[in-house]
């Protein structure tokens, strides 16, 4: 029964494709996050939305366009995928926005660009 | 000024023994230090928690020791464990500002 859900698990794929990585929580949360941790184990926040509305966009390249059909789900779709896009991308939700809520991140997905 | 720098960047203990792991930050409006703990192939989890209206906060065997005034706190394991190897951040967030900013982990092995 796992609060936050992402597939695929395993993503590889070729320079120059797009690709869409789905995360969905039923923890009913009203806040959900992208996270990128590259190969150092850096983590950082790419975007957050509350409800259904965009609330964090840190500096990331416009190929990566979230998306978020309801308060549930928190979609990530990455076109003309680099070789630097290569990471593992965790979803995580929150029960509301607020500074100190605490976050539940899924398993994460490990993109491969060849 | 948004960063949270931490160390050390690995670290192996015996069983038994303490894990100490620290982290810095040079945001003064930061007032939310939790840490997360991740372990290989999985999200990180939230651990342990403190505002610095504190100076120690324990839960179990994990204890943070808070300094407000040299801008730092540190993750204590009492008693480590083989169980406890995993991949440990540090992070801070303020009330103004918007997602967590994360340190950049610290690896620890603990050895039976």
């Amino acid at each position: 029964d796992t609060a936050v859900s992402q597939t695929p698990k395993y993503l590889v794929t070729q320079m120059g494709n797009d690709k869409s990585i789905k995360c969905e929580q039923n923890l009913g949360h009203d806040t959900m996050y992208w996270y990128k941790q590259d190969s150092k184990k850096f983590l950082k926040i790419m975007f957050s939305y509350n409800n259904k509305e965009l609330i964090i966009n840190e500096t990331v390249p416009n190929r990566f366009s979230p998306k978020s059909p309801d308060k549930a789900h928190l979609n990530l779709h990455i076109n003309s995928l680099e070789l630097g896009d290569s990471a593992v991308y965790f979803c995580a939700s929150s029960q509301d926005d607020s500074y100190n809520s605490p976050l539940h991140f899924g398993n994460g997905t490990r993109l491969t660009v060849t | 000024q948004q960063q949270v720098k931490q160390s050390p960047q690995s670290l192996i203990v015996q069983k038994g023994g303490i894990s100490i792991i620290n982290c810095a930050y040079e945001n003064t409006a930061f007032d939310y230090f939790p840490w997360y703990q991740q372990f290989p192939g999985k999200g990180p989890a939230l651990l342990i928690a403190i505002r610095p209206d504190v100076s120690e906060k324990k839960e179990g065997r994990f204890t943070i020791s808070f300094n407000k005034s040299a801008k730092q706190f540190s993750l204590h394991i009492m008693d480590s464990q083989p169980g406890d190897s995993a991949t440990y951040f540090c992070a801070g967030s303020n009330q103004a500002g918007t997602a967590l900013i994360f340190g950049k982990g610290t690896t620890l092995s603990v050895s039976s």
